[in-house]
């Protein structure tokens, strides 16, 4: 299996601007979880879906922040506009049976550079 | 309540030396206790975990071990190689429900 895939690995832009990530989870996986990680705030849970529904999107910032999974094998996470504070690096994760399920698989991550 | 806290921060060890972390948690209900590790450029990955109903896990060189009563667990790293530097992050959580992580501590092994 090729893992988690995410794109872009990198993205810079200019504050005001949309950003879009995109996930692709492993087959078969029916949890995903979409993570900010920075050096002051570590990793955090932004939101996670369980067989394509969203369950708990308290971590998301702000109405600038949505996501969507319109099916098994892929997500999105839009930030519109986009601010030089969202810059951090955004992470994917996936898991299988449910958010019981104890490990998760994460992507490579996308380095989003807001200026 | 649903907080991990973990410390030290950042760690520097001697090659060959043990490297330790700790972690502390409130919430009694978590069931299961897993340490991820993370490569510069890479998310993290699952490295060793453990229940509540167990005081000690030995994968190769890495254990853990963990007290119940004091709702404490820690991260050790036997006869520490240059390769094992990379940031380590505790966590805790329960069935059908999201992890919380820990902050992380940035591990340096000097060659």
């Amino acid at each position: 299996d090729a893992g988690v895939i995410q794109s872009p690995r990198h993205e810079v832009t200019e504050m005001g601007q949309e950003v879009t990530l995109r996930c692709k989870p492993i087959s078969g996986h029916n949890s995903l979880f979409w993570y900010r990680q920075t050096m002051m705030r570590g990793l955090e849970l932004l939101i996670y879906f369980n067989n394509n529904v969203p369950i708990d999107d308290s971590g998301m910032p702000e109405d600038r922040f949505s996501a969507k999974m319109p099916n098994a094998s892929f997500s999105t996470l839009k930030i519109q506009p986009s601010e030089p504070r969202d810059s951090a690096v955004y992470f994917c994760a996936s898991s299988s049976g449910g958010t019981g399920t104890y490990e998760q698989y994460f992507g490579p991550g996308t380095r989003l550079t807001v200026t | 309540q649903q907080q991990v806290k973990q410390s030290p921060q950042s760690l520097i060890v001697q090659k060959g030396g043990i490297s330790i972390i700790n972690c502390a948690y409130e919430n009694t209900a978590f069931d299961y206790f897993p340490w991820y590790q993370q490569f510069p450029g890479k998310g993290p990955a699952l490295l060793i975990a453990i229940r509540p109903d167990v005081s000690e896990k030995k994968e190769g060189r890495f254990t853990i071990s963990f007290n119940k009563s004091a709702k404490q667990f820690s991260l050790h790293i036997m006869d520490s190689q240059p390769g094992d530097s990379a940031t380590y992050f505790c966590a805790a959580l329960k069935r059908d429900d999201k992890i919380i992580f820990g902050k992380g501590t940035r591990l340096h092994i000097l060659p």
